[in-house]
C-alpha cells in the first residue's frame, strides 16, 4: 500500500453535472498531482500543487480544477461534465527532489459520466 | 506521432520466460526513466526510476535506456503468474517533475 488513498472508488454522473474527487497524501507529502487515465491509455497530467498552490497544468480546459489543504488532502473538480470525462482519475504524493520526484499513486476514482 | 510510444500488447509469456517490453520516444529532453506497474482497478507502482542512459537492475527487473537511439527497456527474469499486469514506461525532463506516460503494455504469464 501507499499510503494514498482516494474517495469516492466509483461514481456515476450524468453529463452538465459536477463532480468533486478528493484524495488523501502521505503524510509530510507537499507536492501532490492529478492524471486522468482513460481505458487502454495512460495516465494523462492534469495539474500539480505544492504547499497549496498549483504548480503546473497539462492541457486540460478550466473546468477542471483542484485544491490542496494544509492536512495533505486534496481535492480534483470536474464542472459541466461531458461523456469522455468518463475515466480513471489517479493521485499521485510525493516529496520533490533536485531532478525527479518519486510519486506514490492512490488506487483511483472511477468516473462514468452519462 | 505520440511524445512516447508503447505497444499495448497483450504479451503472453509462460511462466519462467525471459520478458522483455519496451519504449520509444521523441522528446531528446527526457533525462528521468521511469517503469511503473499496475494492476487491475489499482493505481501504478514505481517500479524502476533510471537518469540518463545505462542499465539499471533490482531483482529481477533490470531497466536499460539507450538515449543515442530513444529507446528504454524493461526486463523482467524468471516471470511469474504475479507480474501479470499492465507495465506504463514513463519519463520526464527532471526539475519540475511532469512525466509523459506511455499507454502501457498488457503482460500475461501463464502457469
Amino acid at each position: 500500500e501507499t499510503g494514498v488513498t482516494q474517495s469516492p472508488t466509483h461514481l456515476i454522473k450524468t453529463r452538465g453535472q459536477q463532480v468533486t474527487l478528493r484524495c488523501s497524501s502521505q503524510s509530510g507529502h507537499n507536492t501532490v498531482s492529478w492524471y486522468q487515465q482513460a481505458l487502454g491509455q495512460g495516465p494523462q497530467f492534469i495539474f500539480q500543487y505544492y504547499r497549496e498552490e498549483e504548480n503546473g497544468r497539462g492541457n486540460f480546459p478550466p473546468r477542471f480544477s483542484g485544491l490542496q489543504f494544509p492536512n495533505y488532502s486534496s481535492e480534483l473538480n470536474v464542472n459541466a461534465l461531458e461523456l469522455d470525462d468518463s475515466a480513471l482519475y489517479l493521485c499521485a504524493s510525493s516529496l520533490p527532489t533536485r531532478g525527479g520526484e518519486t510519486q506514490y499513486f492512490g488506487p483511483g476514482t472511477r468516473l462514468l459520466v452519462l | 506521432q505520440k511524445e512516447v510510444e508503447q505497444d499495448p500488447g497483450p504479451l503472453s509469456v509462460p511462466e519462467g520466460a525471459i520478458v522483455s517490453l519496451n519504449c520509444t520516444y521523441s522528446n531528446s529532453a527526457f533525462q528521468y526513466f521511469m517503469w511503473y506497474r499496475q494492476y487491475s482497478r489499482k493505481g501504478p507502482e514505481l517500479l524502476m526510476y533510471t537518469y540518463s542512459s545505462g542499465n539499471k537492475e533490482d531483482g529481477r527487473f533490470t531497466a536499460q535506456v539507450d538515449k543515442s537511439s530513444k529507446y528504454i527497456s524493461l526486463f523482467i527474469r524468471d516471470s511469474q503468474p504475479s507480474d501479470s499486469a499492465t507495465y506504463l514506461c514513463a519519463m520526464s525532463q527532471g526539475g519540475s517533475y511532469i512525466p509523459t506516460f506511455g499507454r502501457g503494455t498488457s503482460l500475461i504469464v501463464h502457469p
